[in-house]
């Protein structure tokens, strides 16, 4: 069955672009979550949803990111004015939610931003 | 959140069993013992969930004792393949909790 998808895998832009990152979860799983991933560090939280609303979105960096989901499944991370401190690996990774309780999160394999 | 504390690295040899072992000193009642995997270029993969005991699945174990201070992950019997960053993550397992990571253990592991 198909896992978490996240296009593009690379991405290089410079300074100051705005960029877009896609997620695509895993069918049926209501919980979808944003990290981002430095080198040689463990991922960061940056936003949770449940369905189409941003339940927590605590760990976005600064007003520069955004989130959508609109339809309860594909999730897009926004990201304006770029700069070189945003480059890492962006992590998206999605889960059922049973009774209250979280399954496991599955994780897609990311998207390495680039920004120069 | 609880924190963890766990070894940089570790080295290991082809058909070795590896434990990794992680401090959480400050461990709530409800919070959950959680392990990923994670391999160069690719997402975090869960491994083993555990609240007290033992744990055992298809591909580790986990052992925590009486006081939850302190878990243990057991790889049998590893493989090259094994090589790979370990995380020891503690927290509710209530829905929408998002995931702290510490900075994990890097296992070699040698033939």
């Amino acid at each position: 069955g198909a896992g978490v998808s996240q296009t593009p895998s690379n991405k290089v832009t410079e300074k100051g672009k705005y960029v877009e990152l896609r997620c695509d979860p895993i069918s049926g799983h209501t919980a979808l979550y944003w990290y981002r991933q430095s080198l040689g560090q463990g991922p960061e939280f940056l936003i949770y949803f449940q369905g189409t609303g941003a339940a927590d979105d605590s760990g976005l960096p600064n007003d520069r990111f955004f989130a959508v989901r609109p339809e309860g499944s594909v999730s897009t991370l926004k990201i304006q004015r770029t700069e070189r401190g945003d480059s890492a690996v962006y992590l998206c990774a999605s889960s059922l939610t049973v009774w209250g309780l979280n399954q496991p999160q599955h994780f897609g394999d990311g998207t390495r931003l680039s920004i120069l | 959140l609880a924190k963890t504390t766990q070894p940089i690295s570790m080295d290991s040899y082809e058909g070795q069993e590896v434990n990794i072992t992680c401090s959480h000193n400050n461990i709530a009642t409800n919070d959950y013992i959680t392990w990923y995997q994670q391999f160069p270029s690719q997402g975090p993969r869960f491994i083993i969930q555990g609240y007290k005991t033992k744990v055992t699945n298809e591909v580790a174990s986990l052992f925590i004792p009486a006081d939850r201070k302190s878990s243990t992950l057991s790889l049998p019997r590893v493989s090259l393949s094994d090589t790979a960053v370990y995380y020891c993550l503690v927290g509710l397992n209530n829905a929408g909790n998002m995931l702290t990571f510490g900075g994990g253990t890097r296992l070699m592991v040698k033939p």
